[in-house]
């Protein structure tokens, strides 16, 4: 098993500028989510998915959008990125039920916005 | 809402010293708590988990016991190893919505 898997590891924009960071996972877990990580802020969750076709906002969804139409892939869309969005992104992905919360975690990307 | 507080770093020991990392929660149900770790340039992996009150969790040399008393779920390793650097995280998790982490704490050690 590959895990969860993240592509690109790292990434430059300029402001304005779209794109997507891919995740994948190979477990059929059936809970995703995508969290980004700043300096002092910890873990903050944009998105999260239950399952296929349902998706939900986080803390922090403002300016990335997300769809689910596969178990296995819950691809994060940056619409018009902003400096504000240089951070880490991390995607996790948990079966349901009593291991809902044991997340395993992909390798990251690191997004630079100029 | 939920929530978790934990100690800030960053914490330096030396090897072998007694490592202890506060974790204290707020919840208004009958939740998990979790301990998660980040080694440098990964991502986080679960370390240990407590599900019910006075429920030690344990792993590699690493424990934490659900005190629902103080509300708490404090980190302990007897002697740290150089290997155990890493970003250190607190998770709450309760009633199927998502985890709630806390901001982490940073541990260096030091040979």
């Amino acid at each position: 098993n590959a895990g969860v898997t993240q592509t690109p590891k790292f990434q430059v924009l300029k402001t304005g500028q779209s794109m997507t960071l891919q995740c994948a996972q190979d477990m059929n877990h059936e809970y995703m989510s995508w969290y980004r990580q700043d300096p002092g802020m910890g873990l903050r969750l944009i998105h999260y998915s239950v399952g296929a076709g349902i998706t939900d906002q986080g803390e922090v969804p403002n300016g990335y959008n997300v769809s689910r139409s596969t178990t296995e892939d819950f691809p994060l869309r940056l619409l018009s990125a902003a400096p504000s969005q240089t951070s880490v992104y991390f995607c996790a992905s948990s079966s349901a039920g009593g291991k809902l919360y044991e997340q395993y975690f992909g390798p990251g990307t690191r997004l630079t916005v100029t | 809402g939920d929530s978790v507080t934990q100690m800030e770093g960053p914490v330096t020991l030396s090897e072998e010293a007694f490592l202890t990392i506060n974790c204290t929660y707020t919840a208004t149900g009958y939740p998990s708590l979790f301990w998660y770790v980040q080694y440098p340039g990964e991502g986080l992996q679960l370390l240990l988990k407590a599900t019910k009150a006075d429920d030690k969790g344990s792993n590699k040399g690493f424990e934490a016991t659900y005190r629902k008393e103080t509300t708490s779920f404090h980190l302990e390793k007897g002697s740290v190893q150089v290997s155990d650097s890493a970003v250190y995280f607190c998770a709450l998790g309760s009633g199927n919505t998502p985890l709630v982490f806390g901001k982490g704490t940073r541990l260096s050690v030091i040979a």
